[in-house]
């Protein structure tokens, strides 16, 4: 089956910088990525999701790219906020959802 | 996005008991999924609800410990049977329209086992 990695786990910047989080999978059938933010007692919110025949996509301060040869896609958020302040879930789907470990973005204002 | 509700938010149960959480949806949809997601970790799908016949289970999770029910296209029930403190985990319910993209999840239920 698939295999998401996702990558730093834990992600501290100060308000106002940009934080990067990275994901790799593995299975080539993969068309679909979503994002995921969990603020603590929540579930998980869709924040931005990209589908595998597009390279990049933005709403806003986020933006994730796709790179389908690496098997990699990131979660780019730019001008950070202590609001972000969550744990951030990739997924892959070639069907169902195959989530990453989660990232725990740490804002400081 | 569909508004998505669970009940409970959150129980603390007796090992060897069960306990049936609920998940209602503001407007029909086509797919609903059951997630299970251990303290600290990540979510881990473990079944789909289909409407009008029997859920679909992943790899792990079996129906005499996880029923669920789905009698229409906004309802849907997942049972934690005969519970031992290993189910402490928050039950997640997510859905989506036609297929398994664009999932929106409920709040979840927190589930304590002692």
């Amino acid at each position: 089956g698939e295999n998401v990695e996702q990558h730093p786990s834990t992600l501290s910047v100060q308000e106002g910088d940009s934080a990067v989080i990275k994901c790799t999978y593995s299975d080539s059938a993969s068309n679909y990525f979503p994002w995921y933010k969990q603020e603590l007692g929540k579930g998980p919110q869709l924040i931005i999701d990209i589908r595998s025949n597009v390279g990049e996509k933005k709403d806003q301060r986020i933006a994730v790219t796709l790179n389908k040869t690496a098997k990699h896609f990131s979660l780019h958020i730019t001008e950070t906020q202590p609001e972000d302040s969550a744990v951030y879930f990739c997924a892959a789907s070639p069907g169902k959802f195959y989530f990453g470990s989660g990232t725990k973005l740490n804002v400081k204002p | 996005s569909a508004v998505i509700s669970q009940k409970p938010s959150r129980d603390i149960c007796q090992r060897g008991t069960s306990l049936t959480i609920q998940c209602q949806v503001d407007s029909q949809v086509t797919m609903m999924f059951w997630y299970r997601q251990q303290p600290g970790q990540s979510l881990t799908l473990i079944a789909t609800a289909n409407q009008g016949s029997e859920a679909t289970y992943e790899s792990g999770f079996v129906i005499d410990k996880f029923p669920i029910s789905r009698p229409n296209l906004t309802f849907s029930t997942l049972t934690v049977s005969n519970m031992s403190p290993e189910d402490s985990s928050i039950y997640l319910c997510s859905v989506a329209q036609d297929t398994f993209y664009e999932q929106y999840f409920g709040p979840g239920t927190r589930l304590t086992v002692t």
